[in-house]
């Protein structure tokens, strides 16, 4: 069992592109959650998915940012329009299901927008 | 509102130290709560998961308790090594109303010297 992967592992990409991050759970895992980590502050929820579906993007900024998790294929977060403010360490956790289940993380993306 | 709050922010100690680490959360009423560690650069790697009907936890010389009335958890470390050096990071899971995220503190960032 490979663990959660994510890539890329470093993201640079100038004001304005955008940013795309994958995240592939651990093999049997259907719920997959995002969260970043701005420097110097702890890690924030940003959106929780399970396939197909998004269930909770509370965390989530309303403009720019998206997040997919289709049936097949990774989970995907999108930044448009990337902002300075945008870069931070962006890690995926799995869980087998929900609320019991322990959460296993990646090692993160860390964009940087120049 | 649902906060973690881990004390000491920082902590150094000597080797073959006993230590424990502090986590406090705001509202009873939690699903589970899990301890992480977090190396510089890296992502987070899942050391106990406490269940809300749980006491305590152990793995190897690392021993997780929970008491739920008194808001508090604490993550006790036996003779310490220098390469328990890292952040250690408490998350609570607060449980159906929150949905099924993490809530994170800002971590103790724990320093153990040969």
């Amino acid at each position: 069992n490979a663990g959660v992967m994510q890539n890329p592992r470093h993201l640079v990409r100038r004001r304005g592109q955008e940013a795309r991050l994958r995240c592939s759970p651990m093999k049997g895992h259907s719920h997959v959650y995002w969260y970043r980590q701005l420097p110097e502050e702890g890690l924030k929820f940003m959106v929780y998915l399970q396939k197909e579906n998004i269930i909770d993007e509370s965390g989530m900024p309303k403009e720019r940012f998206s997040a997919e998790f289709p049936k097949e294929g990774p989970s995907i977060l999108r930044i448009q329009q990337v902002v300075r403010g945008d870069s931070a360490a962006y890690f995926c956790a799995s869980s087998l299901t929900g609320l019991g289940n322990e959460a296993f993380f990646g090692q993160g993306t860390r964009l940087t927008v120049v | 509102k649902q906060e973690v709050t881990q004390i000491p922010a920082a902590l150094s100690v000597p080797e073959g130290e006993n230590l424990v680490l502090n986590c406090s959360f705001t509202d009873s009423a939690i699903y589970n709560l899990q301890w992480f560690r977090q190396d510089p650069g890296k992502g987070l790697t899942s050391l106990l998961l406490i269940q809300s009907s749980q006491r305590e936890q152990t793995s190897g010389r690392l021993n997780a308790s929970l008491d739920k009335s008194s808001g508090r958890s604490t993550l006790y470390i036996a003779a310490s090594q220098p390469g328990d050096s890292a952040t250690y990071l408490c998350a609570v899971r607060y449980g159906e109303t929150s949905g099924s995220r993490l809530t994170f503190g800002e971590g103790t960032q724990l320093t153990v010297n040969p």
